[in-house]
Order: structure tokens, then C-alpha cells, then sequence
């Protein structure tokens, strides 16, 4: 049984395009997160949703939104795609608050060409 | 501001050496420490925590940490690597109160036959 999942694993797109990822947790989390990594495996947080409730929103262009349509599910949209969102982008959940452990998503790697 | 510091952004060592990867954060209360492991292609899983108590934490793997609060530290260490612990490790801070955890850029491990 995958805790976390995502999908897809692999998103290869073309500039200007629009994409989703999807994320689903089968732990019966309040919390979920976006993450951004990149090439050098930096890790930055973009939101996070407590309760379907938006409790982070960092400095994120707003070509980004995030969609939560339950407690077990984040969605990631993308609109206008451009070169520097090619990145890593992991889903990750936690029982509610901070110092309660993450549990990550295997990751979709978004190209953008 | 909260932050995470990882001094290194790799480190080889041979298998059955010993291991020591450094952490130092900057909160003003009693941080919950976390370090994560990231394989390659992989998301991140957590290895060990600390939130209070005892500041020799174990974890997964073999790993333990120690906690040391006068160096703001939270060290980890292994006794004796194996080549499968090549990856990508994290050191983690969050915070009470807060829903964001905060991770440092990470330091490469290489262990080399």
C-alpha cells in the first residue's frame, strides 16, 4: 500500500503549457505539502493545506495553484509553463503540525522544453 | 528567523568508516529535529527525530543523532557506513505552533569501496 502517491512520475511539456500533478495520501493526514527541488536538491516548501484549509503560501508565482478537494488529496496546476519550473516536485503529508514526521511522495520530475 | 545550516554539501567516506554529518539550526525555543534521507530518484524518509527528552536519539539504518542545545547542533552519525547508504541526507527544523518545517540544503554522502 503507497502512503503517498503522485502522479505522474515523469511530465515532459513544451513552454506556455498548462500541466497538473495529482497527489493522494492513504494515512488519514490533515496535512499536506508542495514541495520544489532543484537541480541542486534544494528543498523549498510552496504550500501547504491543513483541513483542505491553505495554511502556507510562500513566495510562489501564481501561475501555481494548489487544489485540495479533500484531506487526501492535493492537487498541483500549472499554468504558463516556463523553463525555470522544470524542477522535482514532491508531495509530502503530516498528521497535522510541524514536529510530527513528513511522509513524502516518490516526486514528479517536470521538463520543461 | 528560523534556519538550517548543513556545512556540507558533500562528504566521502570509505564503507565500514565512520560517519559524522553536521546540522545547525537557529531557532530561540526547543526545536523538533529531523533528518531525512533521499535516495537517489527517490522521496525523502525519515531516519530520526528529536523533540524532547533524551538528546541521543535512534534511528532507522543504524543512524543516531545528538542533540546539543549549547552548539545548536543535531549531528548525525553512523558507526559504520555501507555503500548503501549513498544518498542525499536532510537536516530539519520545525517549530511549535508552526506548520512549516524547514529543511537545509542537504549534504551529499559518498562512500567509496
Amino acid at each position: 500500500d503507497t502512503a503517498v502517491s503522485q502522479t505522474p512520475k515523469y511530465l515532459v511539456t513544451q513552454m506556455g503549457n498548462d500541466k497538473s500533478i495529482k497527489c493522494e495520501q492513504n494515512l488519514g493526514h490533515d496535512t499536506m505539502y508542495w514541495y520544489k527541488q532543484d537541480s541542486k536538491k534544494f528543498l523549498k516548501i510552496m504550500f501547504s493545506y491543513n483541513n483542505k484549509e491553505l495554511i502556507i503560501n510562500e513566495t510562489v508565482p501564481n501561475r501555481f495553484s494548489p487544489k485540495s478537494p479533500d484531506k487526501a488529496h492535493l492537487n498541483l496546476h500549472i499554468n504558463s509553463l516556463e523553463l525555470g519550473d522544470s524542477a522535482v516536485y514532491f508531495c509530502a503529508s503530516s498528521p497535522s503540525t510541524s514536529y510530527n514526521e513528513q511522509f513524502f511522495g516518490p516526486g514528479t520530475r517536470l521538463t520543461v522544453l | 528567523a528560523q534556519s538550517v545550516t548543513q556545512p556540507d554539501i558533500h562528504i566521502t567516506v570509505s564503507e565500514g568508516a565512520s560517519l559524522e554529518l553536521r546540522c545547525n539550526y537557529s531557532y530561540g525555543a526547543t526545536p523538533y529535529l529531523f533528518w531525512y534521507v533521499q535516495s537517489p530518484g527517490q522521496g525523502l524518509q525519515l531516519l530520526l527525530k528529536y523533540f524532547s527528552g533524551d538528546t541521543l536519539v535512534q534511528g532507522i539504518k543504524g543512524f543516531e543523532a545528538e542533540f546539543k542545545r549549547s552548539q545548536s547542533s543535531f549531528n548525525l552519525r553512523k558507526p559504520s557506513v555501507h555503500w548503501s547508504d549513498a544518498a542525499e541526507y536532510f537536516c530539519a527544523v520545525g517549530y511549535t505552533g508552526g506548520f512549516k518545517t524547514i529543511f537545509g540544503a542537504g549534504t551529499r554522502l559518498f562512500v567509496k569501496a
